[in-house]
């Protein structure tokens, strides 16, 4: 089994929408987080949970709330979003966070923000 | 401040020809860690490659390899017998010592392999 899912795999949605994406990892991992990939910009981090505690919010702005229910799920809510939040959301897992640790990645959801 | 650049927007390389896609860095911290990750059009990140910064030797594996030096902080990838699958986006990152969590990436290089 493919060990990061991410669903769904494409999303539509206009600016008063409320919707969510899903995470799931099937590697035993305690550290999800999520990134967005813009159109030529480099990955950004955006959150981070380790033993589903958040450890990081990489000054993200408050109409994305994630949600960590334990080890293997994480979610990212969206509500009131702006065009220009367009982007390829990602998601990745690791042992733990960490110098050496190695972050395996999903497939990413395609957001369009009308 | 982290910072990592890929000049190379775009590079073509012949199938089985080798190929390097060049990654510079900059930190103050003595202690921190390299990654190369490749994007296939599918939009998975896929890691292929890492280098710690106290690593005694160039890290290698399968047809991979990193092309470290650490005076000129560059990590350099090596893909030696270029496939038409190694047509992708390929990412340099860097993560600090005691920055903990945080991974910076850079812009990447999209590499076209032609037959």
């Amino acid at each position: 089994e493919t060990g990061v899912t991410q669903t769904p795999r494409h999303l539509v949605m206009g600016m008063t929408n409320k919707k969510s994406l899903k995470c799931e990892q099937h590697l035993g991992h305690n550290a999800m987080y999520w990134y967005k990939q813009s159109a030529k910009k480099p990955l950004e981090l955006m959150f981070v949970y380790s033993l589903e505690e958040r450890v990081e919010n990489n000054s993200v702005p408050s109409r994305f709330s994630p949600e960590c229910p334990n080890s293997s799920h994480l979610f990212l809510h969206l509500h009131t979003l702006q065009p220009e939040d367009s982007a390829l959301y990602l998601c990745a897992s690791s042992q733990l966070p960490g110098l050496r640790e190695t972050q395996y990645f999903g497939p990413g959801t395609r957001l369009l923000v009308l | 401040a982290q910072k990592i650049t890929q000049t190379q927007p775009g590079m073509f390389v012949q199938e089985k020809e080798a190929v390097t896609l060049d990654c510079t860095y900059d930190t103050s911290d003595p202690s921190y860690g390299l990654f190369w990750y490749k994007q296939p059009s599918s939009g998975e990140m896929i890691f292929l490659i890492y280098q710690g910064s106290y690593d005694q030797q160039n890290a290698t594996e399968g047809r991979y390899s990193l092309n470290f030096q650490k005076a000129r902080k560059s990590a350099n990838l090596v893909i030696s017998a270029s496939q038409l699958g190694d047509s992708a986006m390929y990412f340099c990152a860097m993560r600090e010592g005691d920055g903990g969590f945080k991974t910076i990436f850079g812009a990447g290089t999209r590499l076209f392999v032609k037959a």
